[in-house]
Parts: structure tokens; C-alpha cells; sequence
């Protein structure tokens, strides 16, 4: 089941920060988080494991939430270089399932 | 280079023209999947394989084949293309999936922009 992202679209200007949050209905293993500029194929940024192992981007963090199966993804002093579309992508707590997106997050930078 | 490569990149076919998108990659994954992006729908998984011989379908398998016949290609065959699989198809790979920590990152291909009038 496709998990979900909020919100759909977010407007900032430089310097500015923003929150990009992703909720699952089951049980998870992991969150991923990848970005998408246009015309171009998502980018792996981060994943996130039950159990707390993180692995981060530079000015880019994230949280995982195992109880609530929601995951948050932090962006501090945005620069241009940030906009684009974000997707998270979850995987169940079950060895060998499929890696589902949701329906992506825009951000856009402006100066 | 470590990469995911897809032929074609664009191409406009008509209604019921058999057509294949190849999908190779060079870095000996085991895992490899296809996903479909629409404009307000994200990326919509279509079919997944986790080796060789082995596949799944995914959230959106009906009109589209796949086949595994070597670890390093997973080509996406549209037997009997309609409108509405006009789409951007992305064709990602990783070393594994499933309990393999930072194993199943995945690395996309560059897209295949299918138009089928």
C-alpha cells in the first residue's frame, strides 16, 4: 500500500527551512527518501532502518518513527539546489518485499 | 560506471504495436524493478524481480510482461500498447532488498518517455 506524503507542495526562499513527512498504514523495515529534479531520475538521499541505523546527506536529516510507521524528512537553510520532487519509499517488516513510493512532495526554492 | 541503462529514452508508438524497453544494469544487482510515473501518482511500481527467473507484479502489472533470463537485464514489454500506458517509465536496481540495511538502495535509469497514440 502506496504510504503518504505531506504536504503535496512547498514554496521557500532561501535560507528557509522545511519538513517533509511520510506515513505508512503497516508495519515497516525501512524508509527511503529520494529526490527527483525535472527531467532527471530520482536520487537516494537517505534511508532510515528499524532500529535506528541512519545513514543522511549533508543539511538534509531524517527521523523514523517505528510506532507510528511515519517518517520525517528535514531540510535546513534550503539553497536552490533543493528543489525538486521528494519521494519516500517504504518497506515492509518482511525480508524480501518490494520497495512502494508515494506520491512525491514539490519543493521550491526560490532567491 | 556503475548503471542502470534503458533504450529507448523517447519513443511515440501506436495502439497495439508490440514494444519492448530494455533495462540493463552493470553492477551485478540482484534486484531489479519497473515503475511507472504519472503527473499527481508518484511512482507506481509495475513489476519487480528479485533474481534471476524469479518475478512479481507489482501495484500496476495489467498490460505489461517482464521476463529475467540474466541477472543484468529486465526488459518491460508492452505486448498490446494502449493510450494509457503513456507514461515515464523507470526502470531501478539494488544489490538486494529486504533486511540488507543499506543493501537495497536503489539506482534508477535515466527513464523511458513512452507516448502510445
Amino acid at each position: 500500500q502506496q504510504p503518504v506524503q505531506s504536504p503535496q507542495a512547498v514554496i521557500l526562499r532561501e535560507g528557509e527551512d522545511a519538513v517533509i513527512n511520510c506515513s505508512s498504514s503497516k508495519a515497516l523495515y525501512s524508509v527511503h527518501w529520494y529526490r527527483q529534479k525535472h527531467g532527471e531520475a530520482p536520487v537516494f538521499l537517505m534511508i532510515l532502518l528499524k532500529g535506528g541505523e541512519q545513514k543522511g546527506h549533508e543539511k538534509i536529516s531524517a527521523s523514523f518513527n517505528e510506532k507510528k510507521q511515519q517518517s520525517s524528512l528535514y531540510l535546513t537553510a534550503s539553497q536552490l539546489s533543493y528543489s525538486g520532487t521528494y519521494f519516500c519509499g517504504t518497506e515492509d517488516d518482511q525480508a524480501g518485499t518490494a520497495l512502494i513510493f508515494g506520491k512525491g512532495t514539490t519543493l521550491s526554492v526560490s532567491s | 560506471e556503475a548503471q542502470v541503462t534503458q533504450n529507448p529514452r523517447y519513443l511515440i508508438t501506436v495502439t497495439g504495436k508490440k514494444l519492448t524497453v530494455t533495462c540493463s544494469q552493470n553492477m551485478n544487482h540482484e534486484y531489479m524493478s519497473w515503475y511507472r510515473q504519472d503527473p499527481g501518482l508518484g511512482l507506481r511500481q509495475i513489476y519487480y524481480s528479485m533474481n534471476v527467473e524469479v518475478t512479481d507484479k507489482g501495484d500496476v502489472p495489467e498490460g505489461y510482461k517482464v521476463s529475467r533470463k540474466e541477472k543484468r537485464n529486465f526488459p518491460l514489454i508492452l505486448e498490446s500498447p494502449s493510450p494509457n500506458q503513456t507514461s515515464l517509465y523507470f526502470c531501478a536496481s539494488s544489490q538486494a532488498t529486504g533486511g540488507g540495511g543499506g543493501a537495497n538502495v536503489l539506482t534508477f535509469g535515466a527513464g523511458s518517455r513512452l507516448t502510445v497514440l
